[in-house]
């Protein structure tokens, strides 16, 4: 399996309240995404990181900002937790020699409340 | 812009048929990466092929291939002798790359398969 770990896995907070997601790989890869899914809308692309401190916005990108200091860690943060941002967060990493794969992290549980 | 279609919601198959999830793709990048996951009920997004734009043959992994059709932007994925355990939700997804500089990485909504005994 492909070492990728998210944390924590299941969450549960109150409207207005920042939280952090966290993404740590084991693999070296250079790229890291983080998703939301939703029924009916499959996954989407929040924010993704090409290298060190390099990030750009996905489709979804409003109400909440990434960092990434170093290669083995991706950070999600949600300044201030809104009920519409209950989903479940995926984690992906892609790189290697021949950048043939992407694998994903367990999933996030979020609900705000 | 990069984009990814599944048009089918849903499917039904039977038990050791064989079955086709349809994707088609838009991107204006020759250098790309085609894939397909499966997620099961227990929720995990589980890898299972890929087909890069230059690649000359269409992908194989056990029971899964990718008919690969460039000039239609087309990425189907085929299942052979559909088992009980392929029931699950199927994303196909791209990424433009490798040699972007992003290789941003979007799918599609999915199409959730149930295999009939």
């Amino acid at each position: 399996d492909a070492g990728i770990t998210q944390s924590p896995r299941h969450k549960v907070t109150e409207t207005g309240t920042p939280v952090t997601l966290r993404c740590h790989q084991t693999e070296n890869h250079r790229y890291m995404y983080w998703y939301r899914q939703d029924p009916g809308h499959g996954l989407r692309l929040i924010h993704y990181s090409y290298g060190v401190k390099d990030t750009d916005k996905g489709e979804v990108s409003d109400g909440y900002s990434v960092s990434r200091s170093k290669t083995e860690d991706f950070l999600l943060t949600l300044e201030s937790a809104t009920s519409s941002q209950t989903s479940v967060y995926f984690c992906a990493i892609s790189g290697g020699e021949l950048n043939t794969e992407a694998f994903f992290g367990q999933g996030t549980r979020l609900t705000v409340v | 812009a990069q984009k990814i279609t599944q048009t089918q919601p849903g499917m039904f198959v039977q038990e050791k048929e064989a079955v086709t999830l349809d994707c088609t793709y838009d991107t204006s990048d020759p250098s790309y990466g085609l894939f397909w996951y499966k997620q099961p009920s227990s929720g995990e997004m589980i890898f299972l092929i890929y087909q890069g734009s230059y690649d000359q043959q269409n992908a194989t992994e056990g029971r899964y291939s990718l008919n690969f059709q460039k000039a239609r932007k087309s990425a189907n994925l085929v299942i052979s002798a559909s088992q009980l355990g392929d029931s699950a939700m199927y994303f196909c997804a791209m990424r433009e790359g490798p040699g972007g500089a992003t290789n941003k990485l979007i799918f599609g909504t999915g199409t959730l398969l149930a295999v009939q005994p």
